[in-house]
């Protein structure tokens, strides 16, 4: 069993959609990293949070720490927001999802 | 500041040779990160240091596998002999702290063994 567990694998959005990415996990955390990968490309990280929600300009994450969940949205998604987005946590140890590759179409 | 330095960006190599990977953490950042990314198994942790000292390497795959810090500034990833199942990329990663803390990625290191 993974201890992170992102949904969906696979998103195909037309530019301008509201879009989701959701992950849950099974550990007490620390924090909850969200990271972006353009193909490729470098690891940026987005976002770390440990509760509560975070924005940056188009992308916003939220968590919620008593049902072990957050979610990534991308609202007004565009071509260039095309990559994968791995969930992460960190705790006495670091677990990974294993990425929702997203695709916008313009 | 020039970001995570990883060096070379592009290492191709027999099966049976000594790899060695190399990372300057962004200054200032006293935790570092060693991570591999293939297709099949995504991306994992393979080794962190906190100042300077090895706090986990549960991820390293094999005995082929060794990492140092000499010192807050560089640190390597050795792999001896290399087999072509070593075939990844590799991310070096530092921050300011271990788990609450946001990390910052180097550009990697595509290694492929022949």
């Amino acid at each position: 069993k993974n201890e992170v567990e992102q949904s969906p694998q696979n998103l195909t959005a037309q530019e301008g959609e509201f879009i989701t990415i959701n992950c849950s996990y099974s550990v007490g955390i620390s924090a909850l990293h969200w990271l972006q990968q353009h193909p490729g490309g470098g690891i940026v990280s987005l976002f770390m949070l440990s509760s509560g929600k975070k924005k940056h300009g188009r992308l916003i994450a939220t968590i919620n720490i008593q049902e072990k969940h957050s979610s990534l949205h991308i609202t007004a998604s565009h071509p260039r927001d095309s990559a994968v987005y791995i969930c992460a946590v960190s705790s006495n140890q670091f677990y990974f999802g294993t990425g929702t590759s997203l695709t916008v179409i313009p | 500041d020039a970001g995570v330095i990883q060096s070379p960006r592009h290492e191709v190599t027999e099966m049976g040779q000594e790899v060695t990977l190399r990372c300057k953490p962004i200054s200032g950042h006293n935790s570092l990160f060693w991570y591999r990314q293939t297709m099949m198994r995504g991306l994992e942790l393979l080794i962190y240091f906190n100042n300077n000292v090895p706090i986990d390497d549960s991820g390293m795959p094999e005995d082929r596998f060794s990492a140092k810090m000499p010192n807050a500034s560089f640190s390597t990833l050795k792999i001896q002999p290399s087999e072509p199942r070593d075939s990844a990329v590799y991310f070096c990663a530092s921050s300011l702290g271990l788990a609450a803390y946001e990390q910052y990625f180097g550009p990697g290191t595509r290694l492929t063994v022949t």
